[in-house]
């Protein structure tokens, strides 16, 4: 069965840089992007920004443009999401997803989640 | 960015109740619409994709409609663990972008 296990909870000071993992399984990790959303203490989800294995294509959200780099390894099939000069309203719960579109073809949705990883910036 | 709207922002309803919820979006989205489930803790289910398609697993009492910049979710016989927050999101553009949430108390 498809399962995203995400890295644990993270504490980190304004200015640091984190870096969440999500490793794949159940599924052939190359064929399919991986999109990341997070969830600010009692708010709604945001779309991150995502990453297809296939091609190495990335997008991200203008929030964290310019300090995001998303990754993957193919040989372990994990993503990764760094994320740096964190402030404070980048505290919150990172979910990486699987976009279940065979190489992008299709209409996008995120059909399989890992349980979140949750990032704490604070002084 | 695409922004997305979502009425009500929160509802309460009792078991057996029919529910709707409404997304709008800022422009034109065609039917690049999703919907979610998140309960508390946990992390957000897909449950709708394509405006109208549901997602496997997913209990027929859920059904969604709309195109263009009007969507619906409606859930049928509602029942308690239908507790949640609800999303809807556009994957018509990047950013993809989310409403802000529709919290249904039974």
């Amino acid at each position: 069965q498809v399962q995203l296990v995400q890295s644990g909870g993270e504490v980190k000071k304004p200015g640091a840089s984190v870096m969440v993992s999500c490793k794949a399984s159940g599924y052939t990790f190359s064929n399919y992007a991986i999109t990341w959303v997070r969830q600010a203490p009692g708010q709604g989800l945001e779309w991150v920004g995502w990453i297809s294995p296939y091609n190495g294509h990335t997008d991200y959200a203008q929030s964290v443009q310019g300090r995001a780099t998303m990754t993957t390894d193919t040989s372990t099939s994990t993503a990764y999401m760094e994320l740096r000069s964190l402030r404070s309203d980048d505290t919150g719960v990172y979910y990486c997803a699987r976009d279940p579109r065979i190489r992008g073809s299709g209409s996008y949705r995120a059909d399989y989640w890992g349980l979140g990883t949750l990032v704490t910036v604070s002084s | 960015d695409i922004q997305m709207t979502q009425s009500p922002s929160s509802m309460s309803a009792s078991v057996g109740d029919r529910l709707t919820i409404t997304c709008r979006a800022s422009q034109s989205i065609s039917t690049f619409l999703n919907w979610y489930q998140q309960k508390p803790g946990k992390a957000p289910n897909l449950l709708i994709y394509s405006a109208s398609t549901l997602q496997g697993g997913v209990s027929s009492r859920f059904s969604a409609s709309g195109s263009g910049t009007d969507f619906t979710l409606t859930i049928n016989s509602l029942l308690p663990e239908d507790f949640a927050t609800y999303y809807c999101e556009q994957s018509y553009r990047v950013p993809f972008t989310f409403g802000p949430g529709t919290k249904v108390d039974i």
